[in-house]
Formats: structure tokens, sequence, C-alpha cells
């Protein structure tokens, strides 16, 4: 069975500092990537997303991740982070085929502090 | 609508009681999913429906639990004889066909089993 691991699972950081979310996850086959994001009260929204073609994948808010399939990754990255990315991230993969169900990893909380 | 809606925001029960849970997907979506968010847990797939397929179950926890889409459009989610680790945000999600593609998450329906 498909799992993710997200290792970080709280990570504190003052406002410009550099973000890097770990992704891994277990599955042979061909997979889509994707991070979510679940901003304080507000819905699950999609970041950005992988399925094929260019590995590195920009997304909204700057942030972009990079899939190396030989290790199984999809980290997250942004540059500088703002206290406005506040939030929960989820790491999420689905099989490249009909069956559409995504697993999640446990998600990670990061706080920016002003 | 433009997004998905789901209805109650929040249920509070009794132990043995049963609940139904209420999702309204985007029009034109024609995959339904059911997830679970659990404290710590990360998000837990229940199921899903495409279209006029059978629906893929493989993730609901117990025969307590069953679902229905109406007309490839609402959805409802049944909960019979509430337990207490019943307690979770119960998650919709829509999206079009094909594995690839954004799922789109409604707010949620915060379940307490007293």
């Amino acid at each position: 069975a498909q799992s993710v691991s997200q290792h970080n699972h709280h990570v504190i950081l003052s406002e410009a500092a550099s973000l890097e979310l770990g992704c891994n996850y277990s599955y042979g086959g061909t997979v889509n990537l994707f991070w979510y994001v679940q901003y304080p009260g507000q819905h699950l929204q999609l970041l950005l997303k992988y399925f094929s073609g260019d590995p590195l994948v920009k997304g909204i808010k700057g942030f972009e991740a990079e899939f190396i399939k030989s290790k199984f990754s999809f980290n997250l990255r942004k540059p500088s982070v703002q206290w406005s990315d506040t939030a929960e991230y989820f790491c999420a993969v689905n099989e490249n085929t009909g069956f559409q169900k995504l697993v999640f990893g446990t998600g990670t909380r990061l706080l920016v502090s002003p | 609508g433009a997004g998905v809606s789901q209805s109650p925001s929040n249920k509070v029960t009794e132990k043995g009681k049963d609940v139904e849970l209420r999702c309204d997907p985007i029009s034109g979506h024609t995959a339904l999913y059911w997830y679970r968010q659990s404290l710590g847990q990360g998000l837990e797939f229940l199921i899903y429906f495409q279209g006029n397929s059978a629906p893929d179950k493989s993730g609901l926890p117990s025969d307590r639990f069953s679902a229905e889409r109406t007309g490839g459009s609402v959805s409802t989610l049944t909960i019979q004889r509430t337990q207490q680790e019943d307690s979770a945000v119960y998650l919709c999600a829509s999206s079009l066909a094909l594995s690839y593609n954004e799922q789109f998450f409604g707010p949620g329906t915060r379940l307490t089993v007293l």
C-alpha cells in the first residue's frame, strides 16, 4: 500500500528564512504528487502538483517542489517565508491510473514569526 | 455556488446515534471523495465516487459507515451507531475525472461524539 511520510511535524521559522519541508512516498509505480495547504480557518487548497514533465514544479505564492524519482521524494521549498505562510502543509500522492484516491502525509505545521 | 459545500459545519451527537453528513460538489465534477481528518492522524481516505461506476469503498473503517451519491451530484455520508472514535472532521472533495486533476475540498463537517 502507498504511504507518505512527512518528517517535520512542526516547523518554526522567522520571516525571510528559507523553508524546506520533506516528503517521501512509498510506491513503485507512476504517481502524481501534490502539496496542499490549510491556512488557519480555511479549506485545504492546492499549492502545486506534479504529474509529468519538468520535475521542478512551481506553485502559488512562491512555492516550488522538486520530484526526485530515485529518492521517492517531493520536497517543498520557498526561499523566503512570510508571516502569512503560517499554515499546515500536506503532501499527497495518487497512482497515475484511474484510481484517484489521495494518500496524505500527516502534515507539517509551519509557524512563521514576524 | 463556486466551491464544494458541506453541511452541517458542526455536529454534536451522542454515542449510539446515527448521523448524516452532506456534500454538494462543484457542478460538473464527476468525481467525489470523502476523507476524514482526525487529530494527529492526517487525512484518511474513506470513499470515492466516479460517474456512474461502482464506488470505491476501500477506505470505510467499518460497516457502520456508508455513503451514497444521488444523481451523480450530492452525496451523503452516514455513520450509524456513532462511537467516540468517530469524532473527526469529515472532508468532501470533488474533481474532474483523471487522477492528476486537483481535488477541491469543502470546509468540512466537525463531528463530535459525546
